[in-house]
């Protein structure tokens, strides 16, 4: 079974230019969710779709960030413009279940991208 | 404020012994608390998750308990190797809303 699958896995772009990130779930996974690790800080949430809509998208640091995912399969991260503290570690994780109470809530990551913004 | 707290110095054992990290937070109530690993350029792996309702879970070498009144979860690695060399990462989970939110994690390096 194929993982969760994240491309690029390097980008490096000017300031004011526009990324877009993109993640392919686990296949059969509504949940998606997608996290970032700024350098030396600790990993924070983004947001979280079931399916094709966003459920939480309270950790998205402003409106020059836009994700989505058409359809409930892969999902886009957009930068637009980028500015120079966006450069970090962009993960995206899938999971099939939501609640904690169910064996099936376990959280698969992908290998992230390293976006560089210079 | 809300905090998650991991030993940010790392923790050096030698093989065969037992690895025990720590993960103390304050201000927030988890109804589930994780244990992830992450090896250098990938992706945080699963380990184990703990409910609020449970004090104690095992799953091979491996070994979490949750103490929700003194707000910590104690990972044990038993009978260490150098394979278990990575960064463990403690997760919280279910305190509003459906996002995890991680520590900053602790570097284990076992000595063969």
């Amino acid at each position: 079974e194929a993982g969760v699958t994240q491309f690029p896995s390097h980008s490096v772009i000017e300031k004011g230019q526009t990324v877009t990130l993109r993640c392919d779930p686990i296949s059969g996974h509504d949940n998606l969710y997608w996290y970032r690790r700024v350098m030396g800080k600790e990993i924070k949430f983004l947001l979280h779709f079931v399916k094709e809509s966003k459920q939480d998208e309270s950790g998205m640091p402003n409106n020059r960030f836009l994700a989505e995912r058409t359809g409930g399969t892969y999902s886009t991260l957009k930068v637009q413009p980028a500015e120079l503290e966006d450069s970090g570690v962009y993960f995206c994780a899938s999971s099939q279940r939501t609640l904690a109470f169910s064996d099936r809530t376990e959280a698969f990551f992908g290998q992230g991208t390293r976006l560089t913004v210079v | 404020s809300q905090k998650i707290e991991q030993n940010s110095e790392a923790l050096n054992i030698q093989e065969g012994k037992t690895a025990t990290l720590t993960c103390n937070y304050t201000n927030y109530s988890p109804a589930y608390l994780q244990w992830y690993r992450q090896d250098p350029g990938r992706g945080p792996v699963f380990l184990l998750l703990i409910r609020e309702n449970e004090k104690e879970k095992r799953k091979e070498r491996l070994k979490v308990t949750f103490d929700t009144t003194l707000k910590q979860s104690l990972f044990h690695i038993t009978a260490s190797q150098p394979a278990d060399s990575a960064t463990y990462l403690c997760a919280l989970g279910g305190t509003g809303g459906f996002k995890t939110i991680f520590g900053a994690g602790t570097r284990l390096f076992v000595k063969a």
